[in-house]
């Protein structure tokens, strides 16, 4: 089974603190993804990497950073917490699926998710 | 911009009969389509995936797409009340190497016993 884990289920911080959350997978997978999710406005991506040391910002990236030093983690950083960044947080990494007859497709495959607090 | 639209919901269908999530997409370049299941409380998880035209059953489940009118849907037949979830419908725009995708803002649905 693809193991995808995530840090911690529930964060509380206050305003200006750094960050941490930490995702990690067990499948040697090579793409990795961070997600924010708020109600009314469904999964969005913050930033992706596929493959170490590379990264790729996604539609929501200001006011956080990432960092892929080994191929099964993938950090998010909030570097100065603020109270909009109070969310659900989903990491996810993708695997191939099926034969699409193109170059194969990818599942993405998501971890528990951190509940972030920022107070 | 490319955008994936849902109807929010909640959709409300009876134990037994058909639940019909439809989806609609902008981009149209879009290569694969997903159907992603999301319980509350818990993170989505992949049940169909569809990139012909036409239908692709699988079990209970029907995904739909017509690339023409750029719409996909999926079909859950006998619905069940472990069937009430977020359906989130997912499109990759193009064949990147990146497989990043977008995301509907998922429609509700609840089977009522």
């Amino acid at each position: 089974d693809v193991k995808v884990t995530q840090s911690s289920r529930y964060l509380v911080k206050r305003t200006g603190e750094k960050v941490f959350l930490e995702c990690v997978q067990d499948m040697d997978h090579e793409n990795m993804f961070w997600y924010r999710q708020d109600p009314g406005l469904g999964l969005r991506l913050i930033y992706f990497s596929y493959d170490v040391k590379m990264k790729e910002k996604g539609d929501i990236p200001e006011g956080y950073s990432v960092s892929r030093e080994k191929k099964e983690r993938f950090s998010l950083i909030l570097e100065s917490a603020s109270t909009n960044q109070t969310s659900m947080y989903l990491c996810a990494s993708s695997f191939p699926i099926g034969d699409t007859g193109l170059a194969g497709d990818y599942e993405q495959y998501f971890g528990p998710g951190t509940r972030l607090t920022v107070t | 911009q490319k955008e994936v639209e849902q109807n929010s919901g909640p959709l409300s269908v009876p134990e037994g009969a058909i639940a019909s999530l439809n989806c609609t997409y902008s981009d149209r370049g879009s290569q694969s389509f997903f159907w992603y299941r999301q319980y509350s409380g818990k993170s989505p998880e992949l049940i169909m995936f569809i990139y012909s035209n036409g239908d692709k059953e699988d079990g209970r489940f029907t995904a739909q797409l017509n690339k023409a009118s750029q719409y996909v849907s999926l079909l859950i037949r006998d619905s069940q009340p472990s069937d009430s979830a977020t359906y989130l419908c997912a499109v990759r725009p193009q064949k990147n190497r990146d497989d990043k995708i977008i995301f509907g803002k998922g429609t509700r649905l609840h089977i009522l016993p």
